[in-house]
C-alpha cells in the first residue's frame, strides 16, 4: 500500500538546528517534496529531490535516500517564523501522495 | 509567479445544499487538483484533472463531483452537502507529469456544513 510517515510534532529552540524525517512506501516514485504549510494558510513549494543526496536552499536542505525510502528536510538557524507544519509528500506516477504533516514549533 | 485562486475563503452552508467550489490558475497549467485538509489525515485528494473535459478519481471521490470547461478553471461540486464535508479545501495545479510537476496551491476554502 501507499504510506509516507514523518513525526507529527516537533519543538526547538531560535537559531537551532532540526532535521524533519519522512519515510515513505509507494508503488511508483518519480520524486519527493517538502512543502511549508503556515496555520490557516495554503502549502508553499520548498524542495524536490530525485536523485539521491542532498540538495541545499539557504537555510533549507533535503535529502533522499530512494533505496530506504527515506528522506529529511533540515532547517538551519531557525527563525520564530519557521513554526509551521512541513508536509512530505511523494509524487506516485501521476499524483502527489502526502504525509499527514510535522508541525514544527520554534520557541524563543 | 503562479498565482491559483479561489472563489472564497471562507463559506457556510446548510446540510443538502449544492456546494460549488471555484479554481482558477493563471499559468497554463495542465495539471489541476482538488484536496480536502483534515486534522490528523493531512491532504487527501479528491479529484484531479489532466486536461479540459478530463477528470480522474482521487482517493476520496464520493459526494464529490468536478468540472473543468476550461484550462484555467477546475470547480469542485458538493451535490448535497454533508456535516461530515466540513473541511478546508484546497485547490492545486502543475504541469503534467514529466517535468518537475511541483503542484501551487490556491489559499484554501475553509467550508463549515451546519
Amino acid at each position: 500500500g501507499q504510506n509516507i510517515d514523518q513525526p507529527t510534532e516537533m519543538t526547538a529552540t531560535e537559531g537551532a538546528i532540526v532535521q524533519i524525517n519522512c519515510t515513505y512506501q509507494t508503488s511508483g516514485f518519480n520524486g519527493l517534496f517538502w512543502y511549508q504549510q503556515h496555520a490557516g494558510e495554503a502549502p508553499t513549494f520548498l524542495s524536490y529531490n530525485v536523485l539521491d543526496g542532498l540538495e541545499e536552499k539557504g537555510r533549507f536542505s533535503s535529502f533522499l535516500s530512494r533505496s530506504k525510502g527515506y528522506s529529511y528536510l533540515l532547517l538551519k538557524e531557525l527563525q520564530m517564523k519557521d513554526s509551521a507544519s512541513y508536509l512530505c509528500a511523494v509524487s506516485d506516477t501521476d499524483k502527489l501522495i502526502f504525509g499527514t504533516g510535522t508541525r514544527l514549533q520554534v520557541f524563543p | 509567479d503562479v498565482k491559483v485562486t479561489q472563489s472564497s475563503r471562507y463559506l457556510v452552508k446548510r446540510t443538502g445544499e449544492k456546494v460549488f467550489l471555484e479554481c482558477v490558475q493563471d499559468m497554463d497549467h495542465e495539471n489541476m487538483f482538488w484536496y480536502r485538509q483534515d486534522p490528523g489525515l493531512g491532504l487527501r485528494l479528491i479529484y484531479f484533472s489532466y486536461d479540459v473535459k478530463m477528470k480522474e478519481k482521487g482517493d476520496i471521490p464520493e459526494g464529490y463531483s468536478v468540472s473543468r470547461e476550461k484550462k484555467e478553471r477546475f470547480s469542485l461540486i458538493l451535490e448535497s452537502a454533508s456535516t461530515n464535508q466540513t473541511s478546508m479545501y484546497l485547490c492545486a495545479s502543475s504541469l503534467p507529469q514529466g517535468t518537475q510537476e511541483t503542484q501551487y496551491f490556491g489559499p484554501g476554502t475553509r467550508l463549515l456544513v451546519l
